[in-house]
């Protein structure tokens, strides 16, 4: 049974820094595709970030260039490092599995990350 | 941005009604349509995948069509557990999500 588990949400200042990760169990995080997908206050759905079982990584527009996803085979993690975060990041951000590209087969349960002063 | 609009916003019905939510979308995305069910202080969970391949322990009640733009989840006779909000989204190009559609009790 495929599991995963956020962790790293919290309460942070605008342009401050957060990493949020991902562990995973019942699958191999570098195989299939490993997203970060983010829900607004408003519950609207947001595709954030993507990485390939080869290695490609693509982003949403609103966070290119201040977001980086990466992974770690040893650990069997997903990470989503957020930089210069904005009050309108604020969202519960999930971890997701495709087993193609683009898509959530399986979903964590999410990390609440609020962004205010 | 491929903009992707659901209809209606909400739908009110008794159990075993009979549900269709709509989705169109701004440009074709040929069958890379999937729809996802999501219960309150739940992660959205994959219902079916490429219009009409319902994922593992999917209930055969819900069914989905289309092609291109207009694409349709059907749910033959709503259970208790069907009330919910359902969200379509489309990974032709970099995926996007329609707003939703509740399905409420009436």
């Amino acid at each position: 049974e495929v599991q995963l588990v956020e962790s790293g949400g919290g309460l942070i200042q605008p342009g401050g820094s957060r990493t949020l990760s991902c562990a995973a169990s019942g699958c191999i995080v570098t195989s299939g595709y490993m997203s970060w997908v983010r829900q607004l206050p408003g519950k609207a759905l947001e595709w954030v970030s993507i990485i390939y079982d080869d290695g490609r990584a693509w982003y949403s527009e609103s966070v290119k260039g201040r977001f980086t996803i990466s992974r770690d085979a040893s650990q069997n993690m997903v990470f989503l490092q957020m930089n210069t975060l904005r009050v309108d990041d604020s969202a519960i951000y999930y971890c997701a599995r495709g087993l193609v590209p683009n898509q959530g087969d399986y979903w964590g349960q999410g990390a609440l990350v609020t962004v205010s002063s | 941005e491929v903009v992707l609009t659901q209809s209606p916003a909400t739908l009110s019905l008794s159990p075993g009604e009979r549900a269709t939510l709509s989705c169109r979308v701004s440009q074709s995305v040929t069958t890379y349509l999937t729809w996802y069910q999501q219960k309150p202080g739940q992660a959205p969970r994959l219902l079916i995948s490429d219009v009409s391949n319902r994922a593992p322990g999917v209930p055969g009640r819900f069914s989905g069509s289309g092609y291109g733009t207009d694409f349709t989840l059907t749910i033959s006779s709503l259970e208790p557990e069907d009330f919910a909000v359902y969200f379509c989204q489309q990974r032709y190009f970099w995926p996007t999500f329609g707003g939703g559609t509740r399905v409420e009790i009436k």
